[in-house]
């Protein structure tokens, strides 16, 4: 059982340049989102989905763009870097977003702008 | 909008010792999560709590919750090496018809031997 699974690991981009950040996960859970974390920051929630088809931001969406077509698959797109998202990124699920289970993160994106 | 606090930031303390670390939360909410981050890791679920009154343990480590303090609290008894690292209280924002889950800034625990 895979769990919650992100790619790349890492990642250099330049400023201006744009990617998706892939997270997947095979528990088949309603409840997935995204998280940057910065020293003395915390994590901090960038978008969220309650199901396929249904997203919403978070407390720092701009710069970033979600889809959830499919329950598995939740992936972020950066549309155009800039140094302010240099950032580990985590995914995170659960079964519901009312549940009574944590949520289970991935192993994070550790992304780096120039 | 929510806000989640965690106090203090960072704890260095020796063996053996107590201490507790606070949660605390601006908005109405009925569910509260720890968590814990080893250095260059991800996140570990450690505890959920789901009603007012809750308390959780786990070997030298308990968590409560009084919802009408919006207050949350993990307490360390006799504290060992094993236990340094950094840990997070989440609250999810359901109860006010909005689906977030909003992270403290975490405590960063160092356990001197």
């Amino acid at each position: 059982n895979a769990g919650v699974t992100q790619t790349p690991k890492f990642q250099v981009l330049k400023t201006g340049q744009s990617m998706t950040l892939q997270c997947a996960q095979d528990m088949n859970h309603e409840y997935m989102s995204w998280y940057r974390q910065d020293p003395g920051m915390g994590l901090r929630l960038i978008h969220y989905s309650v199901g396929a088809g249904i997203t919403d931001q978070g407390e720092v969406p701009n710069g970033y763009n979600v889809s959830r077509s499919t329950t598995e698959d939740f992936p972020l797109r950066l549309l155009s870097a800039a140094p302010s998202q240099t950032s580990v990124y985590f995914c995170a699920s659960s079964y519901s977003h009312r549940g009574r289970q944590p949520q289970h993160f991935g192993d994070g994106t550790r992304l780096s702008i120039l | 909008e929510l806000k989640v606090e965690q106090n203090p930031l960072f704890l260095s303390m020796q063996e053996g010792k107590n201490y507790t670390i606070y949660c605390n939360y601006s908005t109405t909410s009925d569910r509260l999560y720890w968590y814990r981050q080893d250095p260059g890791k991800s996140l570990e679920s450690l505890f959920v709590l789901l009603s007012n009154g809750a308390v959780k343990q786990e070997g030298r480590l308990m968590a409560s919750l009084d919802t009408k303090a919006r207050l949350s609290t993990l307490h360390i008894t006799a504290a060992v090496h094993d236990l340094s690292a950094t840990y997070f209280c989440a609250v999810d924002d359901g109860m006010n018809r909005d689906d977030k889950i909003i992270f403290g800034k975490g405590t960063r625990l160092h356990i001197l031997p």
